[in-house]
């Protein structure tokens, strides 16, 4: 079956570490996402990719890294710039063009301690 | 630029009884418009969308939700709901030949025997 593998699915980073989560999609979608849920904020986009080789800040970009070289694969490393990265990330694919709606990875709980 | 209001933080609802989630969003564009449920600790899972056509679209697990032009709505309604629809529903919005989705903050649905 087609879908959004994300790993892990919990994470525990000490302060002053760089971690990476990965996504991974075999829907053949062009564009994919990283999201950060926070409790009673909703989702908010921090990275987006139409195509490899290609990506663009979201709203909360700081103290995040992506890249696309895979159109399968989309990781997001959490620096240590990032001074409250305490959250659930949830990744997401669409395909470009088209009216289907954004599939979802089940997400990976980032905890700092 | 598009946004999605979801107008209740938090619905508490007996079993059996009937729900109404709302959602206002506001665009300049066409837009199509969906409904999300996520489970504790997991990813978005769609409930319904609409694309075009009747504004009444019935989606999984008995859920029907209904666009309104004029007022900019897309109320998510349920007749009966059962103690396994305990969650938190997203109404999301993205433009027609778009790719990037706008989520609400989301409303917690808590439903008691």
């Amino acid at each position: 079956d087609g879908g959004i593998t994300q790993s892990p699915k919990y994470l525990f980073r000490k302060e002053g570490q760089n971690v990476t989560l990965s996504c991974e999609q075999n829907l053949n979608h062009d564009a994919m996402y990283w999201y950060r849920q926070d409790p009673g904020q909703g989702l908010r986009l921090i990275y987006y990719s139409q195509i490899v080789n290609d990506f663009q800040k979201g709203d909360i970009a700081e103290g995040y890294s992506v890249s696309r070289e895979k159109k399968e694969s989309f990781p997001l490393t959490v620096t240590s710039a990032q001074k409250n990265p305490t959250a659930f990330y949830l990744c997401a694919s669409t395909a470009v063009q088209t009216k289907t709606e954004a599939f979802f990875g089940q997400g990976t709980r980032l905890t700092v301690v | 630029a598009q946004s999605v209001t979801q107008l209740d933080s938090q619905v508490p609802v007996f079993e059996e009884a009937p729900v109404e989630l709302r959602c206002n969003y506001s665009s300049s564009v066409s837009v199509y418009l969906f409904w999300y449920v996520q489970y504790p600790n997991q990813g978005l899972q769609l409930l319904l969308k609409y694309l075009s056509g009747s504004t009444l679209v019935k989606g999984i697990n008995g859920f029907e939700a209904e666009f309104n032009k004029s007022q900019t709505s897309f109320h998510l309604r349920k007749p009966s709901v059962h103690i396994s629809d305990t969650a938190e529903y997203f109404c999301a919005v993205r433009i027609t030949g778009g790719f990037k989705t706008i989520f609400g903050a989301g409303t917690r649905l808590f439903v008691k025997a």
